[in-house]
């Protein structure tokens, strides 16, 4: 069965602060899909990144990276230079082959303050 | 272009009840999922169709729970004789199906509470 695991249910870090989120999953696939999703206090989820098991290369989109080692199973989050604006829960994600198009297994977020 | 809309935001109904929660997916968007958000249990696949596919129905909690999509678009998520437990906020999203990238575009929610 597959599984997500976030460990940390709240991190408060203080604006500038770098932070990371962790997120640790199971599956006996070999070919998986990993997510991160955001969700403001608005509610709506808010895609973040897709990246599949075959491709382990780091990923950087501005402040955001994400660190995917299929050796200790992890796909861990990092904000640079964290901002108010990024506080939300953050909800990491699994879903198995057939192009990410199935159900999606989700940890339990974590949720993210961001103190000015 | 238009996200994925969903009706009621907000709905509050007494216990024995039944509800019917309405998504509007992202046009084109062949494949549709409804997931169920509470307190304690995070995020939960309750049903997913893709296509003209036979629905994935596996992550209904119980019979109480139902849902259809009609003419490949639109899906009314049911629940009938509605307990407290059912008390959540139903998420629905949809994807571009087996051609696509995977990302799947959420709606903003209802929120169900049952008295």
């Amino acid at each position: 069965a597959q599984k997500v695991t976030q460990a940390q249910t709240e991190i408060s870090v203080v604006e500038k602060e770098d932070v990371t989120l962790d997120c640790v999953y199971e599956t006996r696939d070999t070919t998986y899909y990993l997510f991160w999703y955001k969700q403001p206090p608005s509610g709506e989820l808010v895609f973040l990144i897709r990246r599949n098991s075959f491709d382990e290369q780091n990923e950087i989109s501005g402040r955001y990276s994400w660190n995917f080692q299929k050796s200790t199973s992890s796909f861990n989050f990092t904000i640079t230079a964290s901002q108010v604006v990024d506080s939300a829960v953050y909800f990491c994600a699994l879903s198995e082959a057939n192009s990410g198009n199935t159900p999606l297994v989700f940890g339990k977020g974590t949720r993210l303050s961001v103190i000015a | 272009g238009a996200g994925v809309s969903q009706s009621p935001s907000n709905k509050v109904t007494e216990k024995g009840k039944d509800v019917e929660l309405r998504c509007d997916p992202i046009s084109g968007h062949t494949a549709l999922y409804w997931y169920r958000q509470s307190l304690g249990q995070g995020l939960e696949f309750l049903i997913y169709f893709q296509g003209n596919s036979a629905p994935d129905k596996s992550g209904l909690p119980s019979d109480r729970f139902s849902a259809e999509r009609t003419g490949g678009s639109v899906s009314t998520l049911t629940i009938q004789r509605t307990q407290q437990e059912d008390s959540a906020v139903y998420l629905c999203a949809s994807s571009m199906g087996l051609a696509g990238l995977g990302e799947q575009f959420f709606g903003p929610g209802t929120r169900l509470t049952v008295l």
